[in-house]
């Protein structure tokens, strides 16, 4: 399974974006780069995904490079409420939809 | 509905307690897993099942026992457990497939051994 590395804490201002880096060296080329978040004791929240081609959604932007060795996620404005651990996970491939946890970044949204 | 839907959100139950977690979603998810999360820690994979059959059994002691007894719920017995065993239980699903596929998390029960 492609494990991934994240930096363990990150912080940023509210208003200004949010960018949060992952590294998947190992990643084979059918598998995913998924990215959840959790909130302090809830469950975790589906943010986006993405095989090759970089995505956008309505929460936030995912940016994969050429080699799909390592990824960001982008947070255009950040606001206090997106103070939570971001888990960037490769998903396992085959259909089990299995997803392992990585230790993820906890991301501070200071005032 | 995109709601995975867990009960009870608290229990506390004693080492020589049998009691239930249970796990709903009416999404026509055809995979359910349970995680255990301790404190500051992430989710760590228990049990997959995959059209309603245990596909993953993560090495789990067998005081945990998984039943999914239709395609929309899914029960974590638990019986002898251990105070280690105190965390917070996360029911997830999600359709099956090759692709891109998101899961949907409940919102945990939280489990204090005693």
């Amino acid at each position: 399974d492609a494990k991934t590395t994240q930096p363990p804490s990150m912080d940023c201002a509210e208003g200004r974006a949010a960018n949060l880096p992952c590294n998947h060296s190992t990643i084979s080329g059918n598998e995913y780069v998924y990215w959840y978040r959790q909130i302090h004791s809830q469950g975790p929240q589906y943010i986006i995904h993405g095989l090759k081609n970089n995505e956008t959604n309505e929460m936030a932007s995912l940016i994969i490079t050429e080699d799909r060795k390592s990824s960001t996620l982008i947070l255009p404005h950040a606001t206090l409420r997106d103070t939570a651990v971001y888990y960037c996970i490769v998903r396992v491939s085959g259909n089990t939809g299995k997803l392992i946890f990585g230790q993820g970044t906890t991301l501070q949204v200071k005032p | 509905d995109t709601e995975v839907t867990q009960t009870p959100k608290h229990l506390v139950m004693g080492m020589t307690n049998k009691k239930s977690l249970k796990c709903e979603q009416h999404m026509g998810h055809r995979a359910m897993y349970w995680y255990k999360q301790k404190a500051k820690k992430p989710p760590e994979l228990m049990f997959v099942y995959s059209y309603e059959k245990l596909s993953i059994n993560e090495s789990v002691p067998s005081r945990f026992s998984p039943e999914c007894p239709n395609s929309s719920l899914l029960n974590l017995h638990l019986h002898a457990l251990q105070p280690e065993d105190s965390a917070l239980y996360l029911c997830a699903s999600s359709h099956i497939g090759t692709g891109g596929i998101e899961a949907f998390f409940g919102q945990g029960t939280r489990l204090t051994v005693v």
